[in-house]
Order: structure tokens, then sequence, then C-alpha cells
């Protein structure tokens, strides 16, 4: 069983559309995160839940939009989606209260044409 | 959180052992010192992690200097699938939610 997983792995879209990605993971953590990686592979956080609740919003466009329906389950909502957009966004957990021990998804290729 | 400087590039032949340097020389008494790696196309992966004393797990090994001011992660019998970009991250721990920052990391190349 894959621990944390993503869908889709790869979305092609125009601008202007709207698209959603999940994230699910299987691991009994309450901690869960998005990150953005660009075309230059820098890494950084957007997100993060812990048990529902939003702790980390790190000045992402109002236009991305997470939602977690329990804590197994961060979804990642783009409104109006830009060139700028285009990037690998992966999705990861951890034990709340752990340390740095984060478990990545396999990542979601966006590209907005 | 302290910045880090890790080599951009390293080479090491299959079979022998792959010394990956980190240098945080601003590091405070309670940061840890994480290593984390991305194999291509897939999702970083926790490789070990350790406050002042080496450490040593299933994957890696890591020696931190007594004034902890660097760091070197070991895969001692590296294999071509340890081909990947090596981050080496310092973060206090907080209790709370992790902002783990990644910065360019060292991108070892395992030949034959």
């Amino acid at each position: 069983d894959t621990a944390v997983s993503q869908t889709p792995k790869y979305l092609v879209t125009q601008m202007g559309n709207d698209k959603s990605i999940k994230c699910e993971q299987n691991l009994g953590h309450d901690t869960m995160y998005w990150y953005k990686q660009d075309s230059k592979k820098f890494l950084k956080i957007m997100f993060s839940y812990n048990n529902k609740e939003l702790i980390i919003n790190e000045t992402v466009p109002n236009r991305f939009s997470p939602k977690s329906p329990d804590k197994a389950h961060l979804n990642l909502h783009i409104n109006s989606l830009e060139l700028g957009d285009s990037a690998v966004y992966f999705c990861a957990s951890s034990p709340y209260r752990v340390n740095e021990k984060l478990f990545f998804g396999s990542g979601t290729q966006l590209s907005v044409l | 959180d302290a910045k880090t400087t890790q080599p951009p590039s390293m080479d090491c032949a299959e079979g022998r052992a792959a010394n990956l340097p980190c240098n945080h020389s601003t590091i405070s008494g309670n940061e840890y010192v994480y290593w984390y790696r991305q194999i291509h196309s897939q999702g970083p992966q926790y490789i070990i992690h350790g406050l002042k004393n080496n450490e040593t797990n299933e994957m890696a090994s890591l020696i931190i200097t007594e004034d902890r001011k660097s760091s070197t992660l070991i895969l001692p019998h590296a294999t071509l699938r340890d081909t990947a970009v090596y981050y080496c991250i310092v973060r206090a721990y907080t209790g709370t939610a992790s902002k783990l920052t990644f910065g360019t990391g060292t991108r070892l190349q395992v030949t034959l």
C-alpha cells in the first residue's frame, strides 16, 4: 500500500481553468502538507493542516485553496490557473509533535498551457 | 533556521562509500540536522537526522562534528539507485508542524 498517494500524477490544462489535486495518507498521521517544486527545482512549503485545521499558510495566492475533509485527506484546489502555476506539487504527512520526518507522495506534475 | 551549504554535485563509484558534506556554521544548540534525498521524479525521502551524536540507520550514517558546524552523510556502499539530489536541512524542533526548507542540495551521481 502506498503511504501517501496523490492523484492525478499528471495534469495538463489551459489557463483560466480550475483544477484539483487529491492526497490521501494511510499512515495515521495528524499533519499533512502541500509543497511546490518549481522549474528550478526549489521545493517550498505552501500549506499545512493538522487534524483538519490550517496551521501553515505560506503567502500563497488565494487562488489556491486547500481542503481537509478529515485528517487522512488533504486536497488542493486551484482557481483561474496561470502559466506560473506550472510545477510539481507534492503532498506530505508527518506525525504531529514528532520531529521533521515527513513522508512525501510521488507528486503531481501540473502543466498550464 | 541556520543556513546550510552543500557542494552542487558529486560523483561516486558504485560499491564505494559516498561522503556528502554539509556546512552549517551558524547552527544553534536546539537545531537538528536532517537529510533527505530526492530521486528523479519522486517525492523527497527522509534519510536520517541527528542533534550532536553520530547516528546510523539502515540507509546511512550521519557524522556531526563536535562543534556541530558541519556534518557528513555517509552512504557506505553506494549503488546506482542512490543517484539523487541530497538535501541537508537544519531545523529546530518546535513541537509544532514542520516548515522544512529545502535548499539546492547536492546532486550525487553514482557510476559503474
